[in-house]
């Protein structure tokens, strides 16, 4: 019964493409979050929603939008691909507050040809 | 802006030893969350432990726990008994009270060998 969970877990698409991320969480958190992994495996946060209202906003090209349709899902649209866009994107939730804990997703692994 | 450091990119350790993992953090605020997530070749990030800045009891999770010691801005981890399920990459990540932004090191790749 996973908790965080994204589709798709792989996804192999061309340059220019237009692709989607989808993310589900049934831990009844009400934030829920957007984490970029490279190719050095370091992790960086894009984006965060708390009941559907944008609190965090890294600096992301805006090929990336997120959307939110209610608390328990948050997807990541991604247009015009690009060669370095290729990562792994987690998806991951928390109960609002500070310092509450944040639980993953096991990640889409994006790779741009 | 708060920075994570790990010193040690790759480890390894003989199944059933102990090992301890570096970390250090740079900031100014004084109340701040500290977490230690392991990242097995699945690639789920599962979180290992969670520090309160404010407790100075050091947290512990069965064969995990930490040494926090808040004035000198660190924060390893010692496994101990280490078990071959323990092999994967081990990310440090700080977050600061006002925040809901994990910021998090470079990682240490853990090996624990038969």
């Amino acid at each position: 019964d996973t908790a965080v969970s994204q589709t798709p877990k792989y996804l192999v698409t061309q340059m220019g493409n237009d692709k989607s991320i989808k993310c589900e969480q049934n831990l009844g958190h009400d934030t829920m979050y957007w984490y970029k992994q490279d190719s050095k495996k370091f992790l960086k946060i894009m984006f965060s929603y708390n009941n559907k209202e944008l609190i965090i906003n890294e600096t992301v090209p805006n090929r990336f939008s997120p959307k939110s349709p209610d608390k328990a899902h948050l997807n990541l649209h991604i247009n015009s691909l690009e060669l370095g866009d290729s990562a792994v994107y987690f998806c991951a939730s928390s109960q609002y507050g500070h310092g509450n804990t944040i639980y993953f997703g096991e990640g889409s692994w994006l790779t741009v040809v | 802006a708060q920075t994570v450091t790990q010193s040690q990119p790759e480890m390894s350790v003989q199944e059933a030893e102990t090992v301890t993992l570096s970390c250090t953090y740079d900031t100014s605020e004084n109340n701040y969350y500290l977490f230690w997530y392991k990242q097995p070749p699945s690639r789920q990030m599962i979180l290992v432990i969670r520090q309160e800045a404010y407790k100075q009891q050091n947290a512990t999770e069965n064969r995990f726990s930490v040494n926090f010691q808040k004035a000198a801005k660190s924060f390893s981890l010692k496994i101990s008994d280490s078990q071959l399920g323990d092999t994967a990459m081990y990310f440090c990540a700080f977050m600061k009270d006002s925040s809901y932004k994990l910021i998090f090191g470079s990682g240490t790749r853990l090996l624990v060998r038969p």
